[in-house]
């Protein structure tokens, strides 16, 4: 099982707010990274570290992370959207292992 | 722009040793980690391991003992041998680069993605 524990799915309607969260202790001590994947496709980058993005990802994507959850926020939700989202971090054993949460669907109404 | 590219066997039997090759293009292998990832049809994200560009590895514990991760600097290309497969080891193999960031290393770079089957 994941040490990254996520929601398995969420919606929200079009142009609204989303908030997707992902558990672990480790997050206490080391930062998340978001990944979107949509279907038949590699993931992507959208946040890493405190709230960066990578270039050319939308201002839409923010992130946060408070205790043992890392957040990823999609705010004003739009069809292009919608895909699954997996947060990714160092696992809890102090070594330079890493692990992914479980994903969460986001499906946009 | 940095593209990476899996390439190998789409099938491979049970028992036997998958093997895959990522070619890097648009920059160097040098000075970055690579690390590979998979995800069983329908299923979520696993990552597998990385290689520095020196040849330092490390190995997700769960396949530790099947796993081999490799680079070839000349070639601009790292290599996963994953031995003793069966068919719990099908699934899309993807190839990335890490950013260094001091203490962490998003995946910045992905591969398209190749599927392994494992099936006599």
């Amino acid at each position: 099982s994941s040490e990254l524990t996520q929601d398995s799915a969420v919606s929200v309607a079009l142009g609204q707010t989303v908030r997707i969260t992902c558990q672990g202790d480790t997050l206490r001590s080391n930062y998340a990274s978001w990944y979107q994947q949509k279907p038949g496709q590699a993931p992507l980058l959208v946040i890493y570290g405190k709230n960066d993005r990578p270039s050319g990802i939308s201002d839409r994507f923010s992130g946060s992370t408070s205790g043992n959850t890392a957040s990823l926020t999609i705010t004003g939700a739009q069809a292009e959207d919608e895909a699954d989202y997996y947060c990714y971090s160092r696992d809890s054993s102090g070594l330079h292992h890493y692990v992914f949460g479980t994903g969460t669907k986001v499906t946009v109404l | 722009q940095v593209q990476l590219q899996e390439s190998g066997p789409g099938r491979v039997k049970p028992s036997e040793t998958l093997s895959l090759t990522c070619t890097v293009s648009g920059g160097s292998i040098s000075s970055y980690y690579w690390s590979w990832i998979r995800q069983p049809p329908g299923k979520g994200l696993e990552w597998i391991g990385f290689i520095y560009f020196s040849g330092s590895t490390n190995y997700n514990p769960s396949l530790k003992s099947r796993v081999t991760i490799s680079v070839d600097t000349s070639k601009n290309q790292f290599s996963l041998k994953l031995s003793s497969v069966t068919a719990a080891d099908t699934a899309v193999y993807y190839c990335a680069r890490m950013l260094d960031r001091g203490t962490y290393y998003p995946l910045e770079y992905w591969g398209h993605g190749t599927l392994v089957t494992v099936s006599s």
